[in-house]
């Protein structure tokens, strides 16, 4: 079946560095990817959607120059957090469609 | 955007009781999904319903849509501690994007 995979799994930073995520489509490609925002014991929101080739699409309310998103190939999709802050620790989680949904295993990232 | 109102938010029962988990939206939506998520995992899909009234069985879990295609419910049959995690709904918001929204989730404890 479809495999999501997203690195690192959990990351720590310093207030004002800059973090990027990977999410790759392992056996499949995706024009399209999905990046979430989770925080603790609540749902999935959507942030933006990755293209390939394009600019991603942003949800309202997400900053798009501090949520830097590239998607340069069928199988990889970046999500940077630029100039992070401890108002950014939460849990990220990338997918992609291939029949249905899959989703990464997500990134736990904490800003100290 | 389609809202999907999800009910109840939390629940705590013992191991043996039966449960409803509820998803519900004044939209009608072309297939509904549901995920379950453990902490610190992505979103792990357990069915789609497509058709209006449809009922699909997973072992101990019923999943429904409703005739109108607005609504679902998820049915838990003795629940079991292996049970406990996240539980939520989802959608298609439609469009050539294929967006997935998703409810606010149920966290689900079951207690030996």
């Amino acid at each position: 079946g479809a495999v999501v995979s997203q690195h690192p799994s959990w990351v720590i930073c310093k207030s004002g560095t800059s973090v990027k995520i990977e999410c790759r489509s392992l056996d499949f490609q995706a024009t399209t990817m999905f990046w979430y925002r989770q925080f603790p014991k609540q749902s999935l929101m959507l942030m933006a959607t990755s293209n390939e080739g394009s600019k991603a699409t942003y949800e309202q309310g997400v900053e798009k120059d501090k949520f830097l998103i590239n998607h340069a190939s069928l199988t990889l999709s970046t999500l940077t957090v630029t100039s992070a802050h401890p108002e950014d620790s939460s849990f990220y989680i990338c997918s992609a469609q291939l029949v249905g949904y899959t989703f990464g295993s997500g990134t736990r990232l904490t800003v100290v | 955007t389609q809202l999907l109102e999800q009910s109840p938010q939390f629940l705590s029962i013992q191991e043996g009781e039966n449960l409803t988990v509820y998803c519900n939206s004044s939209s009608v939506f072309s297939s509904l999904q549901w995920y379950r998520q453990e902490p610190g995992e992505g979103p792990v899909l357990l069915v789609t319903v497509v058709t209006g009234g449809e009922v699909k069985k997973l072992k101990r879990l019923t999943f429904q849509f409703g005739d109108a295609r607005k609504d679902s419910s998820l049915h838990i049959t003795a629940a079991q501690p292996g049970d406990t995690g996240l539980y939520l709904c989802a959608a298609n918001s439609g469009g050539s994007n294929y967006k997935l929204t998703f409810g606010k989730g149920t966290l689900l404890t079951v207690n030996p």
